[in-house]
This record gives structure tokens, C-alpha cells and sequence, in this order.
């Protein structure tokens, strides 16, 4: 149930783009987007329900492929604010009402 | 708006002893949330609450864990007979979740973290 996340791990540069992936082998009803950085608490990004809406914010959007059940998070024009480890946590249909969370995306913007 | 707030912020304790954290969440919010969290892993959901009803509690989880939310308000999360492999970060998470419970209630809700209690368990 759990949803799987890629890459582990990614290194740019500011100003390049990257894409992180979240895939779940279950019917979803929302994917919600958190950042965590070393020694602090996750902070939301984004929700995207059902209905393959594309959310923005800021330089960094989400997508939601219903058919696929997997969401993309696209972070561009990298700052290095965007480092930190990037965490989907997924609502699935026929579940209970909580969220289960990925391993993560370790992101690391350097200058 | 003063944020989610745990206590303590570490904490650290030798095996078979008992432990206690609590956690204070945003005022209004009616949901709050319990997970664990170990290095290079994501959040793995504890238990949650709606109100003072412990609605969900992981098939994972000893029995050795109990959470509590008396009123509704602040919670509890207690660990009985500490192993060393409870330790790990402890976070709690609140929102303002939908009233009529269902499937896909916590979908149109962003969960406020708090910063965690790190325990240590030697």
C-alpha cells in the first residue's frame, strides 16, 4: 500500500529542472506533496485529488494521472530553498482515512 | 495560529522503561495524527483521531503503544517496555478534517506537522 518513489536521490544545479515521481498500485482519491528538510518537521506543498488536475505552486507543480495512479511533482528553475527530501503521501480508495507515505526523494540543489 | 507543538523535543531512556510524548495541535483542528519516522524513511502512520475517537490504529503497531486525545484536545502517545528498535522520530500531524468521516476525508486536508520528539532508546 505504500507508494513508491523516484529517484531516491537527485543532485542539480540552480536552475536545472526536476521531476519526482509517485506511483501506487492502488485506486487513489489524493496525493498530498510534503518537504522535509534535515532536523525539521514536513511542510505541505500540495493536494491533488482525483480528476487529473495539475496544481501549481510557485516554480513547483504536481500532476495527478488518475488512469496510472501516479503523481509527478516538477520543480523548475531549481533554488537551493528546493533541497531536502521530497515525501508523497497517498489517500487510496477502499482504504481507511489517513495517509501512507513514500520513502522519499532526496533532492540537493547546488549553486 | 501557533503551530503543532511536542514534548519533549528528544528524549532518551534505557530499554524497558515507559515513555510519554505529547503533542498540542493547532486549536481548531479536529484530526490529529500519530507517525514514526526512522532515518531515510518516510512517515509510517501510527494512529489517528477524530475529535477524542481513536478512529484508526495501525495493524503494525505493539501493544505496547496507547495514544490518548481526552476532549479532543492535546494527545498522548505512550510507549510501555521500551526496545531499542522503537527508537526513531515521533511526529505528530493535525488538520481540520472533514466532519462527515468517509473515504477521501483526509484527501481535501493538509496536515500541519509538528517538529517531533526524537527518541532514543538504549
Amino acid at each position: 500500500q505504500q507508494p513508491v518513489q523516484s529517484p531516491q536521490a537527485v543532485i542539480l544545479r540552480e536552475g536545472e529542472d526536476a521531476v519526482i515521481n509517485c506511483s501506487s498500485s492502488k485506486a487513489l482519491y489524493s496525493v498530498h506533496w510534503y518537504r522535509q528538510k534535515h532536523g525539521e518537521a514536513p511542510v505541505f506543498l500540495m493536494i491533488l485529488l482525483k480528476g487529473g488536475e495539475q496544481k501549481g505552486h510557485e516554480k513547483i507543480s504536481a500532476s495527478f494521472n488518475e488512469k496510472k495512479q501516479q503523481s509527478s511533482l516538477y520543480l523548475t528553475a531549481s533554488q537551493l530553498s528546493y533541497s531536502g527530501t521530497y515525501f508523497c503521501g497517498t489517500e487510496t480508495q477502499g482504504g481507511s482515512e489517513k495517509l501512507v507515505f513514500g520513502k522519499g526523494t532526496k533532492l540537493t540543489v547546488n549553486p | 495560529d501557533t503551530g503543532v507543538s511536542q514534548n519533549p523535543r528528544h528524549k532518551i531512556t534505557k530499554r524497558g522503561q515507559n515513555v510519554t510524548f505529547r503533542c498540542d495541535p493547532i486549536s481548531e483542528h479536529n484530526r490529529l495524527y500519530w507517525y514514526r519516522q526512522t532515518l531515510g524513511q518516510g512517515p509510517e502512520f501510527l494512529t489517528y483521531f477524530q475529535n477524542e475517537a481513536q478512529l484508526e490504529k495501525s495493524r503494525l503497531l505493539s501493544d505496547r503503544f496507547s495514544a490518548e486525545r481526552p476532549k479532543g484536545s492535546f494527545s498522548t502517545l505512550e510507549i510501555q517496555r521500551t526496545e531499542q528498535g522503537d527508537s526513531a522520530m515521533y511526529l505528530c500531524a493535525s488538520s481540520l478534517g472533514d466532519l462527515r468521516p468517509g473515504q477521501g476525508a483526509v484527501g481535501r486536508e493538509k496536515l500541519f506537522f509538528g517538529s517531533g520528539t526524537q527518541l532514543s532508546v538504549l
